[in-house]
């Protein structure tokens, strides 16, 4: 149980368009869900935390009209890179917790962004 | 300020014993997660520790130690396919995951 997944996997999009990025919950609600990128061999970098039918929560330093989230639903969460550039390129992952138990977080595969 | 000290890596051998140490300061806590993730993959959980003690679970434990801010994660019999980050990450007070840069873990036959 307690599966998450993302799509796409991986995209490729040239410089000033826009890319979003899906993240389900498959077998469970989540009232919560995480949004994080990850840069080659650096730790998970939390970009914001996404409540369902709120606005998201975003961390110091992530522009948050550069990177919209949408949490519409308590399986659903979106992000989308608007205007992306070339150090955008990253690997985001989103996580989801269970409403509830030990507040773990289960993550989805990730995508990987390369923009050219 | 939050701060997750772990080593960045680690060289073992197959069959054998590592023991990767975690030291924290947080505004908090909450709970102490180990996850395992392979190059290029997201982060899968291996355990989580609240209480005082040692978890044991198959070939990994966990400890934890409140008062000094230390756990540390114990794989037993290492295989090659044990090659991986290991990421230990804390709970703060606001329920949110503070994480470690991660230690690269390298099993050599």
């Amino acid at each position: 149980g307690a599966v998450v997944s993302q799509h796409p996997s991986r995209v490729i999009c040239k410089s000033g368009t826009s890319v979003k990025i899906e993240c389900r919950s498959l077998d469970f609600q989540a009232t919560t869900m995480f949004w994080y990128r990850q840069f080659p061999k650096q730790s998970l970098m939390l970009m914001a935390t996404s409540n369902e039918g709120s606005k998201a929560t975003y961390e110091q330093g992530v522009e948050k009209d550069k990177f919209l989230i949408n949490h519409a639903s308590l399986t659903l969460s979106t992000l989308t890179v608007t205007s992306a550039h070339p150090e955008d390129s990253s690997f985001y992952i989103c996580s989801a917790r269970l409403a509830e138990g030990t507040y773990e977080q289960y993550f989805g595969p990730g995508t990987r962004l390369t923009v050219t | 300020g939050q701060n997750i000290d772990q080593p960045t890596e680690m060289t073992a051998t197959e069959g054998a014993i590592v023991q990767i140490n975690c030291t924290y300061q947080t505004s908090g806590f909450n709970g102490l997660f180990w996850y395992q993730q392979h190059a290029g993959e997201a982060p899968t959980f291996l355990s989580y520790n609240v209480l005082d003690g040692l978890e044991e679970k198959g070939r990994f434990s966990s400890f934890l130690s409140r008062s000094k801010g230390y756990s540390y994660l114990l794989l037993k019999e290492l295989q090659m396919k044990d090659s991986a980050s290991y990421l230990c990450a804390v709970m703060d007070s606001n329920y949110q995951l503070i994480w470690g840069a991660g230690t690269k873990l390298i099993i050599k036959p």
